[in-house]
């Protein structure tokens, strides 16, 4: 199946600073869906990419997916302390998502 | 629909024990999914429903964990003879079908303990 490895596994940042988050897949992606788990939550679905160099934004989120849909990226601009919690890039993989580690953020006010 | 609902939230068992939660999917949504998720790691697959029909199984899923969805509506998770591996947030998903850009919509887990 569908396999991606994220990075970082982990980051701090200072309350406004920005954060990225990177998706890298050895396939290439058919999709790419962006989850956010809140700490002692569940993950709740924030968006789908499908086509090739896609860009979406959300508010002071964007996503992009790479040309060649082998890659996938979050960019967090000016962070604030209800953007914590994990940030995990899922494939599909047959009939179901894929979900590694994600990524942690963590931020200081 | 306020989204999808899963009993109980939390379950502690003894180790031998058989448990079963229950998953209420989102009305419309034909699809139903499974997922086990250790603390640090991100949600593991078990199984995944369209409408009534179970159309896959993790093959990680040892026989002691069983699925059913007879109506294609809710659903259960069986697990019989329980172990303290299987400590774990047990989470639904459901989905309307590929087509559409919603997502999964998770509940929001049965937290098992095994002791």
């Amino acid at each position: 199946g569908q396999q991606v490895m994220q990075i970082p596994q982990y980051q701090h940042v200072q309350e406004g600073e920005d954060f990225t988050t990177y998706c890298n897949s050895s396939t290439t992606l058919s999709n790419i869906q962006w989850y956010k788990q809140r700490p002692g939550g569940h993950p709740v679905f924030l968006i789908q990419l499908v086509k090739s160099g896609e860009v979406k934004k959300q508010k002071r989120l964007t996503f992009q997916f790479g040309e060649a849909k082998k890659n996938s990226s979050l960019h967090i601009t000016a962070t604030q302390t209800t953007d914590v919690g994990t940030y995990f890039c899922s494939p599909r993989g047959g009939n179901k998502l894929v979900f590694g580690a994600g990524t942690i953020l963590r931020v200081k006010s | 629909d306020t989204g999808v609902s899963q009993n109980p939230r939390h379950k502690i068992t003894k180790r031998g024990q058989n448990v079963t939660f229950r998953c209420d999917p989102i009305s419309e949504h034909n699809r139903l999914y499974w997922y086990r998720q250790t603390l640090g790691q991100g949600p593991e697959f078990l199984t995944y429903f369209q409408n009534e029909a179970q159309l896959e199984k993790s093959r990680l899923l040892s026989d002691r964990f069983s699925a059913e969805r007879p109506k294609g509506s809710f659903s259960t998770l069986e697990i019989q003879r329980t172990e303290q591996g299987d400590s774990a947030m047990y989470l639904c998903a459901s989905s309307l079908p590929d087509r559409t850009h919603y997502g999964y919509t998770f509940g929001s887990g049965t937290r098992l303990t095994v002791v």
